[in-house]
Order: C-alpha cells, then structure tokens, then sequence
C-alpha cells in the first residue's frame, strides 16, 4: 500500500540533544512537508521541499534542519537549539498542483 | 502566517444531528480543503472546493464556499460517534504551502 510512514512514534530527547524524525513516501509525490502540532493547536509549518536536493523555511524554522537527498525521504532533525521541541511532528507529501495532502501517522516528541 | 480560523472551536452533538463548522480566510485562494484529525493521529483529506465552486458534496459530508467573506463550511449530516474528532481547513499561501486552521473539536454522543 502506497503511503507516508513516520518513526519512531515516539520519541524522547534529553536536553541539549539532537534528535532525528524519520519520513518516508512511496507515493512518488514531489513535495514533502514538515508540520509541528502543539496540544489543542492547529498546525504551523516548519520546513517543506518540492524537489530534491532544494528546500525552504517554513514560520516556524528556527531551530529545526532538514535534508531531501531522495524524493522518498525527509528526515527532520530537532537540534539543540530549538528550545521547546515537545510537540506532535507529522509530515505529509503531495503530487504536483494545489491537491490535498497525504499525512503519516506522526511522531510524538518529548524532552526529559 | 495566513492561518485561517475555525468556529466554533469545540461543538458537541448527539448521534443522527448535524454538524456545522465554519472556515475564514485571509487571502484570495485557488482552493480550500477540509481535513479530519482523530485524536493523537496524522490528518485525513476530507474533500476540497476550488474558488469557482460554491457547494460541494461527499457521502454525508457537504461544503460551501463564499469567496466574497473569505469564509467556507462544513456539514456533517446524521452524525456518528465514529465522526468524533478534529476538523481543520486549509489553503494553499503562495500556491506552495498549505497553511492550515485552528481547527474544530466535534464530540458526537450516542
């Protein structure tokens, strides 16, 4: 089945750590995108790419970095400098044009 | 951030009512989209309206659009406890991003 999977499903950080969220696709859709979900939120987009090797900044970037080395992977990585990482990540992809989004299942994050 | 916002923000119902929540936006778009989010899961694409539609329908899901108040809703007829959940609105900022809702907490009651 064709989808978006999201590891781990939870994760914990401890201060001063960088953690990594992993995002995989086999949809084949261009773009891959990176949402944070705070409690009783919508969501805010923090980074998003819509070819390989090319990505921008999302409103809420500070703190977080992202490679796209294959159309099927994007990775996120929480660093140190993102000072209240817990939060509920889901990342999503698309195909090309304004269509809806396909969301994975997402990753709980919590610092300890 | 062009967000758009949810009204109201929590609603409750019993099973076989309807449900209504709207969307307003901020910018002219190309289309809107409505989401469901069961708790502590990623988003589900509900349906999606272009500007040059007014009324759209799916199953027992029906949306409008009014692009002159920058403002769509969502019905949900003949509600389930299985409907439970959180509904959000997107449109697209710049054709490249989707930027999503506050989003509606439906609680349905059998």
């Amino acid at each position: 089945d064709g989808g978006i999977t999201q590891s781990p499903k939870y994760l914990f950080r401890k201060e001063g750590q960088n953690v990594t969220l992993s995002c995989e696709q086999n949809l084949n859709h261009d773009a891959m995108y990176w949402y944070r979900q705070d409690p009783g939120q919508g969501l805010r987009l923090i980074y998003y790419s819509q070819i390989v090797n090319d990505f921008q900044k999302g409103d809420i970037a500070e703190g977080y970095s992202v490679s796209r080395e294959k159309k099927e992977s994007f990775p996120l990585t929480v660093t140190s400098a993102q000072k209240n990482p817990t939060a509920f990540y889901l990342c999503a992809s698309s195909g090309t044009g304004l269509g809806g989004y396909t969301f994975g299942s997402g990753t709980r994050l919590t610092v300890v | 951030s062009q967000q758009g916002e949810e009204d109201p923000q929590a609603l409750s119902i019993q099973e076989g009512e309807n449900a209504t929540m709207n969307c307003s936006y901020k910018t002219s778009i190309n289309n809107l989209q409505w989401y469901r989010q069961n708790s502590g899961r990623g988003l589900v694409h509900l349906i999606l309206i272009r500007s040059n539609e007014r009324e759209k329908h799916s199953g027992r899901l029906r949306v409008t659009l009014d692009t002159s108040k920058k403002s769509s809703s969502l019905l949900i007829t003949a509600s389930r406890a299985a409907d439970t959940a959180s509904y959000f609105c997107a449109t697209f900022y710049n054709t490249d991003k989707l930027i999503f809702g506050t989003g509606t907490r439906l609680q349905v009651f059998p």
